[in-house]
């Protein structure tokens, strides 16, 4: 089966610009998470989607960070502005189940200057 | 509130020698423990659960209460096994994954 799919790759954009990912999960899988991973640290979850409902958004910074999967398939993560500390990967995943295995993308890696 | 605690950054072994990466978790629930693993230009990948007690490519880990550790293990390390080891907890009833800072491990030949 095809893996989770993510867009674009890579990513440079000056602080205070708007930016946005996206995310094309496995076929028939109802959980999708957004991770941030940021140099040295593991991935941090910002956002886990059952459906097109969200279940946690409790570390998403929600003044600037926003996400949405309107059909309960493909999702968008938005940042607006972007600080110089949003320089990170994220990395999009998704599973059959919230219990299932998780299966991540490749990863947008971002760079704020 | 969950926590994963990885104390090594790297850790460098001979070809053949045995490897032990060290994990320690902080929850006050019954933990579901898993070990992530990234080689060089891959995805991160789910290695192996401690749910499933199966070894994968020679790895094992077993899930210590008393200690509150899932320390990975090899006997004999290959080449093939450089990657970027990541220790993660599951827990609460959304299934959040809490991934440790992760450890590089390098085998020279």
């Amino acid at each position: 089966e095809a893996g989770v799919a993510q867009s674009p790759r890579y990513k440079i954009i000056e602080k205070r610009q708007s930016v946005a990912f996206w995310c094309n999960p496995i076929s028939g899988h109802a959980t999708l998470y957004w991770y941030q991973q940021i140099l040295g640290q593991g991935p941090k979850l910002l956002i886990q989607f059952q459906n097109n409902g969200v279940v946690d958004d409790s570390q998403l910074p929600k003044d600037r960070f926003s996400a949405e999967r309107l059909k309960g398939v493909d999702s968008t993560l938005k940042i607006q502005p972007a600080k110089l500390e949003d320089s990170a990967v994220y990395l999009c995943a998704s599973s059959r189940d919230r219990q299932e295995t998780q299966y991540f993308g490749p990863g947008t890696r971002l760079l704020v200057l | 509130a969950q926590r994963v605690t990885q104390p090594e950054k790297l850790l460098s072994v001979f070809k053949g020698a045995p490897v032990e990466l060290k994990c320690n978790y902080s929850y006050s629930g019954s933990p579901e423990l898993f070990w992530y693993v990234q080689y060089s230009r891959q995805r991160l990948q789910l290695l192996l659960r401690h749910i499933s007690r199966e070894s994968i490519k020679g790895f094992t880990a077993d899930l210590n209460k008393g200690e509150t550790s899932f320390h990975l293990k090899k006997p004999f390390a290959q080449e093939e096994d450089s990657a970027m080891y990541y220790c993660a907890l599951r827990s609460g009833a959304n299934s959040k994954l809490t991934f440790g800072k992760g450890i590089t491990l390098s085998v020279r030949p």
